[in-house]
């Protein structure tokens, strides 16, 4: 049982193309994240909604476009990919966006633009 | 603004010493603060955190941190080190008084040798 689930595991593309990661939560949570982490394993927010609102939007190319169809689900679709899009992306859900709940993360999607 | 400052890139022990791994933050409402371990080609996963109360908070698999008001610290430690505590490790925070964004690290490389 999977708690948050990322597909694809890795995403390699040329640069250019458009590609979409998908994330699922069975937690029952209302509120859900994509981050990226780069090459030297910072980690930064990228989105997050809430009950499907967008409630954090960091300054992010806006080639980057989130969706959440439902609250369960967050999906990341990319446009015009470049170089610099290659990292690791993870989506996390915690309970609620009040800020003492913890986050729980998916594996992640390592993207690769060549 | 908020912030996270790991100071130390890297953390080497040995098996069966005591571990610290540092983290001091700065927030303008009242401190929510995490620790996250990260394994290799995983998820983060949550250990522990400070919302109220006792400044000493006790996590998953041993780990253990001080919630330090006016050094404004929450360094994570563990008394007794296992191989297996080897990975990378991230301090959070967020601002109690805002349902804002959680604020990382840049995160611990923690190596524990036999």
């Amino acid at each position: 049982d999977t708690a948050v689930s990322q597909t694809p595991k890795y995403l390699v593309t040329q640069m250019g193309n458009d590609k979409s990661i998908k994330c699922e939560q069975n937690l029952g949570h209302d509120t859900m994240y994509w981050y990226k982490q780069d090459s030297k394993k910072f980690l930064k927010i990228m989105f997050s909604y809430n009950n499907k609102e967008l409630i954090i939007n960091e300054t992010v190319p806006n080639r980057f476009s989130p969706k959440s169809p439902d609250k369960a689900h967050l999906n990341l679709h990319i446009n015009s990919l470049e170089l610099g899009d290659s990292a690791v992306y993870f989506c996390a859900s915690s309970q609620g966006r009040v800020s003492s709940y913890e986050q729980y993360f998916g594996p992640g999607t390592r993207l690769t633009v060549t | 603004a908020q912030s996270v400052a790991q100071p130390e890139d890297q953390v080497n022990v040995a098996e069966g010493n005591p571990l610290t791994v540092k983290c001091t933050y700065s927030v303008s409402g009242n401190p929510y603060l995490f620790w996250y371990v990260q394994y290799p080609n995983r998820g983060l996963q949550f250990l522990l955190k400070y919302i109220t109360g006792d400044n000493l908070v006790k996590g998953s698999y041993g780990f253990e941190a001080e919630f330090n008001k006016s050094q404004t610290s929450f360094h994570l430690k563990k008394p007794s080190a296992l191989v297996s505590d080897s990975a990378l490790y991230f301090c959070a925070v967020r601002d109690g008084n805002n349902a804002g964004k959680s604020t990382f690290g840049d995160g611990t490389t923690l190596t524990v040798k036999p």
